[in-house]
């Protein structure tokens, strides 16, 4: 069973930041948030992961919260590509460690 | 060069049959798994490997048997194909099986069609 909770769908204009939300208040201190993407008809892509600090990439920004218990993901310029599917997924760290993806958010960007 | 590649990219097939998707990996990863991606568009992981060994049995039809040959490969076969089993199917990649290592690497995937 997935561990995070999303919007369905969100939308953003392009250019401007799509700032997306995950509640996940029963993550364990063990475990990482981790965000990946999948446009459509293609496999899933690795966007982002972190556990306590906010981190960020070429591709976009994760701003955890203090407590954990939430995130969002940041994508400063979104795009026309940047539609698809994101999903954020908890993941601890260790033998046999498991990705298990949820229904995920669909990001609509508009011209 | 494709990172993880899977064959064929299409299949369509009667119910019944038997069929098999291919995967392999050129990213030198230890760990490779499958996912099945339904109508619905949920994801779920089916299997994994590390270093040819079984580490991730899901609750999965026994009709549906991974083989890995060595740890730049991983097969998925299908027996007694039924309505029920056409999904998109994903092969993935990781560095290792902890995680550790962040990310996994997806396929394209194989889109089966059951009639």
């Amino acid at each position: 069973d997935a561990k995070t909770t999303q919007p369905p769908s969100m939308d953003c204009a392009e250019g401007r930041a799509a700032n997306l939300p995950c509640n996940h208040s029963t993550i364990s201190g063990n475990e990482y948030v981790y965000w990946y993407r999948q446009i459509h008809s293609q496999g899933p892509q690795y966007i982002i992961h972190g556990l306590k600090n906010n981190e960020t990439n070429e591709m976009a920004s994760l701003i955890i919260t203090e407590d954990r218990k939430s995130s969002t993901l940041i994508l400063p310029h979104a795009t026309l590509r940047d539609t698809a599917v994101y999903y954020c997924i908890v993941r601890s760290h260790g033998a046999n460690s498991k990705l298990t993806f949820g229904k995920g958010i669909t990001l609509s960007v508009r011209p | 060069d494709t990172a993880v590649s899977q064959t064929p990219k299409y299949l369509v097939t009667q119910m019944g049959n038997d069929k098999s998707i291919k995967c392999e990996q050129n990213l030198g990863h230890d760990t490779m798994y499958w996912y099945k991606q339904d109508s619905k568009k949920f994801l779920k992981i089916m299997f994994s490997y590390n270093n040819k060994e079984l580490i991730i049995n899901e609750t999965v039809p026994n009709r549906f048997s991974p083989k890995s040959p060595d740890k730049a490969h991983l097969n998925l076969h299908i027996n007694s194909l039924e309505l029920g089993d056409s999904a998109v199917y994903f092969c993935a990649s990781s560095q290792d099986s902890t995680g550790a290592t962040g990310e996994l690497f997806f396929g394209e995937g194989s889109r089966l069609t059951v009639l």
